[in-house]
């Protein structure tokens, strides 16, 4: 979706971290989340964040939220080949229907 | 518990024919959304239904497209007439509903592949 804006590709060796940043345009955005899509899969929810808070931390996964800047990063430690996806971010506004809306997906391309 | 279940999950059809693609949420789901993915795309949003109503349709390109859930937990997607345009990924996935959006995100399933010739 347009409102919602991630480079297209990322490519890391095994063992560093990645970062995937993502920018959103929509201030009223409440939620925002992280979701994994492996080929032939459908999307796997990874991660949420509530936009009052700066950061929140589940295992490998650091997701850090500036939203002054409208902008939203998913760290992971330790990278594996097995991480190797399509990362979504998506938003979704306080006001209207509260249907989330994603980005193009960053394709994150792990290398042994 | 079971997951969101789509089918089927690959459907080849002719230009010009009539679809129905079908969505099972998680038991006990009200939220139920259709969205649409092309290749090297994110997913776009087509229909929500919260309980049985459309409650938000806007997504629907044109009205070729319908979709309905009688009963509030099964809903099928239609496509009329389908054109090669309509050859994508359609996903379907369900969530515990609006109120505390956060905390009841959308799970989906793993889609149905239509590839129209």
């Amino acid at each position: 979706g347009e409102d919602v804006e991630q480079s297209l590709f990322l490519s890391v060796r095994e063992g560093d971290s990645s970062v995937i940043n993502c920018t959103y345009t929509d201030s009223s955005s409440t939620y925002l989340y992280w979701y994994k899509q492996e080929p032939g899969a459908g999307l796997q929810l990874l991660t949420y964040i509530f936009s009052n808070m700066d950061m929140k931390q589940d295992q490998r996964l650091t997701v850090l939220l500036n939203k002054k800047d409208k902008h939203l990063s998913l760290r992971i430690a330790d990278t594996q080949t097995g991480d190797s996806a399509i990362y979504f971010c998506a938003e979704r506004a306080s006001g209207g229907s509260y249907i989330p809306t994603f980005g193009r997906g960053t394709s994150l391309i792990v290398h042994p | 518990g079971a997951g969101v279940s789509q089918t089927p999950s690959n459907k080849v059809t002719e230009k010009g024919k009539y679809v129905e693609l079908r969505c099972d949420p998680i038991s006990g789901h009200t939220a139920l959304y259709w969205y649409r993915q092309s290749l090297g795309q994110g997913p776009e949003f087509l229909i929500y239904f919260q309980g049985t109503g459309a409650a938000d349709d806007s997504g629907l390109p044109n009205d070729r497209f319908f979709a309905v859930r009688p009963e509030g937990s099964v809903s099928t997607l239609k496509i009329q007439r389908t054109e090669r345009g309509d050859s994508a990924v359609y996903l379907c996935a369900s969530s515990l509903g609006v109120q505390g959006a956060g905390n009841s995100p959308l799970h989906f399933g793993n889609g149905t592949r239509l590839t129209v010739t």
